[in-house]
C-alpha cells in the first residue's frame, strides 16, 4: 500500500512570496490532515477534513494561510504572503474514518522563509 | 485536551529494553493511551495504543497503570533504528479526534 504523498519536499521562499504544498492521501482514507511542526516542538493541527468539508481549522492563520480538498482525495495549503516565523516542516496526514484511527504520515515538505 | 508529561530525552544501549515513561494524571475515563515516533527527517508514525489493559504489538509493549495516571511504553530489545523522538498522546473517544503532540522525549540509542 502507498503512503502519503507530499510535495515538494524542500522549499525556500523570501518573506511576503507565496507558497503551495500538495498532498496525496491513501487511497480511500476520507480524513485529512495538515500539521505545522517547528524545529523542536511537536506537530500542531492546522485543518482537518473529512472528505472534501473543514472539521477543524481552528488554529489555521486564516490571514494567510488557506487549504483545501478538492474531490476529497489531494489537498493543497497555501501561504500567502510568508512569514519568517512559517519556517517549518508542514505534514500532512491521513486516516480512513475519524474515530480514533491511526494516522499516516507523510515525509514532510521543509519551508524556509527568509 | 488531557496533559501529559514526559522526560525531554532519554539515553540506551542497544539490545537493551527502553521503559518510556509518560505520566497524565488528569485522564478521564474514555480517554485512550496514544503512542507515536518520529524517526529523524520523517513524519510521525503509529506505535501502540490502550484504554485500561497492558498492549502488545510487534513495535513494542504499553503497561499501563492501575489508577491509569501513568503509562510506559517498553521497547523490548532497543536498536539504532529505534532512536526516534516518542510521543505519548491521550485521544478522547467521544470527543475531538486530532492528535495534540507535547514535546516528547528524544531516545538515544548507543551502539
Amino acid at each position: 500500500e502507498a503512503g502519503v504523498a507530499q510535495s515538494p519536499r524542500y522549499k525556500i521562499i523570501e518573506k511576503r512570496q507565496s507558497v503551495a504544498f500538495w498532498c496525496n492521501p491513501i487511497s480511500g482514507h476520507a480524513t485529512l490532515y495538515w500539521y505545522q511542526q517547528i524545529l523542536g516542538q511537536g506537530p500542531k493541527l492546522l485543518i482537518q477534513f473529512q472528505n472534501n468539508g473543514v472539521v477543524d481549522d481552528s488554529q489555521l492563520p486564516k490571514d494567510r494561510f488557506s487549504a483545501e480538498r478538492l474531490k476529497g482525495v489531494d489537498s493543497t495549503l497555501k501561504i500567502q504572503p510568508a512569514k519568517l516565523e512559517d519556517s517549518a516542516v508542514y505534514l500532512c496526514a491521513s486516516s480512513p474514518r475519524v474515530v480514533l484511527e491511526t494516522q499516516y504520515f507523510g515525509p514532510g515538505t521543509r519551508l524556509l522563509v527568509l | 485536551d488531557a496533559k501529559t508529561t514526559q522526560p525531554n530525552s532519554m539515553e540506551s544501549n542497544e539490545e537493551e529494553p527502553v521503559h518510556l515513561p509518560c505520566n497524565h494524571s488528569t485522564i478521564s475515563g474514555t480517554d485512550y493511551i496514544h503512542w507515536y515516533r518520529q524517526l529523524p527527517s520523517q513524519g510521525p508514525e503509529y506505535v501502540i495504543h490502550g484504554l485500561t489493559s497492558n498492549v502488545n504489538n510487534r513495535m513494542a509493549s504499553l503497561a499501563i497503570a492501575e489508577d491509569r495516571k501513568s503509562s510506559t511504553l517498553i521497547l523490548h530489545r532497543a536498536t539504532l533504528r529505534d532512536a526516534a523522538v516518542y510521543y505519548c498522546i491521550l485521544r478522547d473517544e467521544g470527543g475531538a479526534q486530532k492528535l495534540v503532540f507535547g514535546q516528547g522525549t528524544r531516545l538515544t540509542i548507543n551502539p
